[in-house]
């Protein structure tokens, strides 16, 4: 069975640093990555989506990175603000089902 | 404006009581899913749909009921069955199985 694992399981940054979260996955036979953001009591929200056949995807401040042989995955934050600070969450789609990790909780300190 | 929304938001149900979640989406997606989180946990599936009246058991089936009679909606039910109700439940839909998946804003069900 995929196992997510997402390290560390909280962050705090100060506003306007640069930061990576990790997301790691035990079978490398994926179909695609999912990045998602939670605020308190809502919904998750897409951020970017790595088809297996990507190694990376960018939309604004945000870059995901895929390395699907070691099973790894990167979300790269340019610039933090504090309105970025939610849970972070990864989801891989194996096995015809998506797997989610537990998130990093982000806090962005102004 | 596309989306999909859950009702009720907040949802209480006394113990021996069957509570439903309403799921819609206008999308036009043939794929919705039903999830469970709980704090410190990674979502959980409890059952999803690929079409019309067709859905299969997820992870955590047991306690749990689905229809799927309209592309657009996908209820939830929550029987006297299932011993540990009190969570946050979320409901996505995609185009087709393993492909982007997006969320409705949730349901949080606590027993009293």
């Amino acid at each position: 069975k995929q196992e997510v694992t997402q390290i560390p399981a909280a962050l705090s940054v100060p506003e306007g640093e640069n930061l990576v979260l990790n997301c790691s996955f035990t079978d490398s036979a994926i179909y695609n990555l999912q990045w998602f953001r939670q605020d308190p009591g809502k919904g998750l929200t897409s951020l970017l989506l790595i088809q297996s056949s990507q190694r990376e995807q960018t939309s604004g401040r945000l870059n995901a990175s895929l390395d699907k042989s070691s099973g790894r995955s990167t979300l790269y934050i340019a610039a933090s603000q504090p309105g970025d600070s939610a849970t972070y969450l990864c989801a891989v789609a194996s096995m015809s089902q998506f797997y989610f990790g537990t998130g990093t909780s982000l806090t962005v300190i102004p | 404006d596309g989306g999909i929304t859950q009702s009720p938001k907040y949802l209480f149900r006394k113990e021996g009581q069957n509570v439903t979640l309403s799921c819609e989406q206008n999308l036009n997606h043939d794929a919705m899913y039903w999830y469970r989180q709980d704090p410190g946990q990674g979502l959980r599936l409890i059952y999803y749909s690929q079409i019309v009246n067709d859905f299969q058991k997820g992870d955590i089936a047991e306690g749990y009921s689905v229809s799927r009679e309209k592309k657009e909606s996908f209820p939830l039910t929550v029987t006297s069955a299932q011993k540990n109700p009190t969570a946050f439940y979320l409901c996505a839909s995609s185009t087709s199985r393993v492909n982007e998946q997006f969320f409705g804003p949730g349901t949080r069900l606590t027993v009293l």
